[in-house]
């Protein structure tokens, strides 16, 4: 089946922005969420985003979504080293009542001082 | 709140041998998962269970099978563990609200 598509690497200098972006699959996901993982570590919610929404601001980070596309980006404002971390861009396909996350493959963000 | 919580850390087993990987849930969660994540491939869904007493097969079933004790525990075993199932293991619980995740901290597993 389709997958929820991410690229693999972003490098970015500290202090500036960073944009991850991902396409999922199902037009029909009323969640979709942004999770980060550091190193050793399982991973944690960052932010999420209801289907009826455009855009999400939360302090440094903004979430854009365009349905139409099925298109789905974070932007972290004044990248910090302390951001290099994994992102994973997740969705929650209706399927059958069944209410399962499913991830993208995740994007490592490394932050150049 | 402990979370979501996963035994052991780390564990190298022979081809072979069997365990069983503990996680355990103090939220109320009815939902709970056990993924596994490789380099490259982000995390794959092995089997989940939607509620006390059910259990499914997500996308990468073979050589494990689950136990849902309890509305708390959820665990997976490796009957005869074989080197392709070198991993990180994650168990995740979620609420009936958001569906939002939460991770324990992962069984790095090592087959050798």
């Amino acid at each position: 089946g389709e997958d929820v598509e991410q690229s693999l690497f972003l490098s970015v200098r500290e202090g500036d922005s960073s944009v991850i972006n991902c396409t999922y699959t199902d037009s029909s996901s009323t969640y979709l969420y942004w999770y980060k993982q550091e190193p050793g570590a399982g991973l944690q919610l960052l932010t999420y985003i209801f289907s009826n929404m455009d855009m999400k601001q939360d302090q440094r980070l903004t979430v854009l979504l365009n349905k139409k596309d099925k298109h789905l980006s974070l932007r972290i404002a004044d990248t910090q080293t302390g951001d290099s971390a994994i992102y994973f861009c997740a969705e929650i396909p209706p399927s059958g009542g069944s209410y399962i996350p499913t991830f993208g493959r995740g994007t490592s963000l490394i932050v150049h001082p | 709140n402990a979370g979501v919580t996963q035994t052991p850390k780390f564990q190298v087993l022979k081809t072979g041998q069997s365990m069983t990987l503990q996680c355990a849930q103090d939220m109320n969660h009815n939902s709970m998962y056990w993924y596994r994540q490789d380099p490259g491939m982000g995390l794959r869904l092995i089997y989940y269970s939607a509620s006390e007493g059910t259990t499914d097969k997500g996308e990468v079933p073979n050589g494990y099978n689950v136990s849902r004790l309890n509305k708390r525990e959820f665990s997976l075993r490796l009957e005869s563990a074989a080197p392709s199932q070198t991993s990180v293991y994650f168990c995740a619980s979620s609420d009936r609200g958001t569906y939002v995740a939460f991770f324990g901290q992962g069984t790095r597993l090592t087959v050798v």
